[in-house]
């Protein structure tokens, strides 16, 4: 079993969908949750940085982190073309600690 | 489900000596790797693309002749760090794909030159 899993895709949504995008994950000790936007021949940015279960909001991204049932996912709302891009979930057991990525899920909205 | 393994996980070497960095994909074939380096707290950058038996191409201000990176088959590349200096200290990380094909990250390499 993979550490973590993600549907790779592809999503299309019209503009203004709410997005929801989710990542499962076997390891209990995975502390750190982030979520990552990769359009195409860049490197992944950051986008959203969680440390343990809870919500976190930032403008038109929430990213939720449920240990219980080791499911994580981010959501869009509003979604604009300017957000199609690969979204990639990762997440580890510390600072310093290595990093278990998720497939991305490619994802376009359109116009 | 594709693995790519990266090797080794950490790694502490001395100023001025050279660090490889091997990264393979198990279970497909991957005509195409990236590298990444990444500092602490810090979005992976992007340091440079590498396509099976060709030339890396480097991102905008990676030094080419610091970073050799060579693919020189379809599970395997690898990244050297030459002459390495306490400030190339970081972690580093490939990741693998091949057309209509999802991402596969390696689980990185921290590298502390010392």
């Amino acid at each position: 079993q993979k550490e973590v899993e993600q549907d790779p895709g592809p999503l299309s949504v019209p503009e203004g969908a709410i997005v929801s995008l989710n990542c499962t994950y076997s390891n209990s000790a995975f502390q750190y949750f982030m979520w990552y936007r990769q359009y195409s021949r860049k490197g992944p940015e950051l986008l959203m940085y969680t440390y343990s279960s809870g919500n976190k909001e930032d403008g038109r991204f929430t990213a939720q982190v449920d240990k219980s049932s080791k499911y994580i996912s981010l959501f869009i709302r509003d979604s604009q073309p300017s957000d199609s891009a690969t979204y990639l979930c990762a997440m580890s057991g510390g600072a310093g600690n290595q990093f278990y990525f998720g497939t991305g899920t490619s994802l376009t909205v359109i116009p | 489900g594709a693995v790519v393994s990266q090797h080794p996980s950490w790694v502490i070497c001395k100023s001025g000596t050279s660090v490889k960095i091997e990264c393979r994909s198990l279970d497909f074939q991957a005509t195409t790797m990236f590298w990444y380096r990444q500092f602490p707290k810090q979005s992976l950058m992007l340091m440079a693309t590498s396509n099976e038996g060709s030339k890396a191409t480097y991102e905008q201000g990676v030094e080419k002749d610091k970073f050799l990176i060579n693919h020189a088959s379809l599970t395997l590349s690898t990244l050297t760090v030459t002459s390495a200096h306490p400030e190339d200290s970081s972690f580093y990380i490939c990741s693998a794909t091949k057309p209509n094909y999802g991402y596969t990250f390696g689980s990185g390499t921290r590298l502390t030159v010392v």
